[in-house]
């Protein structure tokens, strides 16, 4: 059972839009940047959005970021199947005292 | 660029102590952008952060885990240690060390390199 809550599936269908969401308590979310990573199959992580709303260089405009509360959502537009990954977010928990992880989001294009 | 690799044991017994070592190259430990921290995943299952520690030597831990794991750093060998005692088959996972260019208790998790990952199995 993960801190934040994500829908375990998300799909669409190629050049659509798609959101995946994330949410949260006032520990967490509520008080604390979000972030956003992106998982392929054998593969490490990679940082996609940072501080709620901040591509890293190289992450094409097409991800974004938002936080609202204690929700968060992670917006895919022009939907391609490269995007097909597990997509997980993150933040810091006060009552934890560390970062705590969603249960991740398994992007299918359809 | 940064660049992190992980080394250890593929396979451990029960009740035995897991060590992990995270080899750096790019940026000093003591640089003052340099955190390192350890995340595990259970094959198909979610992120879990296990441990920090950061340029100053200051170390965070998983509340949960905190009394089995020990984190700390060799400035002198780019090299950051994870210990984890009394291994039971619910820690096998695959264990990552990234970099932080923050203390993440400050800044929060931000993992902008990553290493590959080791697959520790828990079995007699």
């Amino acid at each position: 059972q993960s801190v934040l809550t994500q829908p375990p599936s998300a799909s669409g269908t190629p050049g659509q839009r798609v959101t995946i969401s994330c949410s949260g308590s006032s520990s967490n979310i509520g008080k604390n940047y979000i972030y956003w990573y992106q998982q392929f199959p054998g593969t490490a992580p990679k940082l996609l959005i940072y501080r709620n709303s901040v591509r890293p260089s190289g992450v094409p405009d097409r991800f974004s970021g938002s936080k609202s509360g204690t929700s968060a959502s992670l917006a895919i537009s022009g939907l391609r199947s490269e995007d097909e990954a597990v997509y997980y977010c993150t933040t810091w928990d006060e009552s934890l005292s560390g970062p705590v992880f969603g249960g991740g989001t398994k992007l299918t294009v359809l | 660029q940064v660049t992190l690799k992980e080394s250890g044991p593929a396979l451990v017994k029960p009740t035995e102590t897991l060590t992990l070592t995270c080899t750096v190259s790019g940026l000093s430990l003591s640089s003052a952008r340099m955190g390192v921290s350890w995340i595990r995943q259970p094959p198909g299952k979610a992120l879990e952060w296990l441990a920090h520690i950061f340029s100053t030597d200051e170390k965070s831990y998983n509340t949960s885990l905190k009394s089995r794991l020990t984190i700390s750093k060799d400035t002198s060998k780019s090299q950051v240690v994870l210990t984890m005692t009394n291994m039971d088959p619910v820690d096998t996972a695959t264990y990552y060390c990234t970099r932080s260019p923050a203390n993440i208790a400050v800044a929060g998790p931000h993992y902008d390199s990553w290493g590959q990952g080791i697959l520790v199995t828990v079995s007699s």
